[in-house]
């Protein structure tokens, strides 16, 4: 089926470990973007992807990276984990206008001891 | 600032009971707007989105919503709740011209009594 793809589901990391998140997208969508979502803060964007080749800070890229490794995938990387980084990820992608919506996957449910 | 508004952080309906979920955002132009589901351990669905043109919008599930410039709001709406329907419910506005950045409220978890 059509839609966003993100692995691992789960990942259990040790504070300072560095790790990898997964996202692939089979719509050809141009945007894509890195969500975190905590019980009552919604989601908040780390970083998005407006088109190929370009990345952008959203509101809490502090501690993140990210890869727009081609039109259909875009990577979230921790350096050095920490607690406070405990969260579940969430990749989307949309169409390039603005009354397009998102396409979600089904999240990464990430902990840091 | 652009913002979305979601006043229940909870809700608790009977099965077969009616029910309304409110949305209220603001925005500097007409926007573009967006329901959202989140059953546990699963990404956002897309219930429904208004554009323009008619004000109450269909969307899956039995869903309706229905937009309300006077009040900036965009309440999401079901004649009869099912006890499949509880889940996380999320609105959303589309990006402001010139950006990328959807806007999400903060969700509001509806419980289902049989």
């Amino acid at each position: 089926n059509a839609g966003v793809t993100q692995t691992p589901k789960f990942q259990v990391l040790k504070t300072g470990q560095s790790m990898t998140l997964q996202c692939a997208q089979d719509m050809n969508h141009n945007s894509m973007y890195w969500y975190r979502q905590d019980p009552g803060m919604g989601l908040r964007l780390i970083y998005y992807s407006a088109s190929e080749g370009t990345t952008d800070k959203g509101e809490v890229p502090n501690g993140y990276n990210v890869s727009r490794l081609n039109k259909r995938e875009f990577s979230l990387r921790l350096e050095s984990a920490a607690p406070s980084q405990t969260s579940v990820y969430f990749c989307a992608s949309s169409g390039m206008v603005s009354n397009q919506p998102q396409h979600f996957g089904d999240g990464t449910r990430l902990s840091i001891l | 600032a652009q913002s979305v508004t979601q006043p229940d952080i909870h809700i608790t309906v009977s099965e077969g009971a009616s029910l309304e979920l409110r949305c209220n955002y603001s925005y500097g132009a007409t926007p573009y707007l967006f329901w959202y589901v989140q059953s546990p351990g699963q990404g956002l669905q897309l219930l429904l989105k208004y554009f323009s043109g008619d004000t109450l919008v269909q969307g899956i599930k039995g869903f309706e919503a229905e937009f309300k410039r006077s009040q900036s709001s965009f309440n999401l709406r079901k004649p009869s709740v099912h006890w499949s329907d509880a889940a996380e419910y999320v609105c959303a506005v589309g990006p402001p011209e010139g950006t990328y950045k959807y806007i999400f409220g903060t969700g509001t978890r509806l419980k289902v009594l049989a």
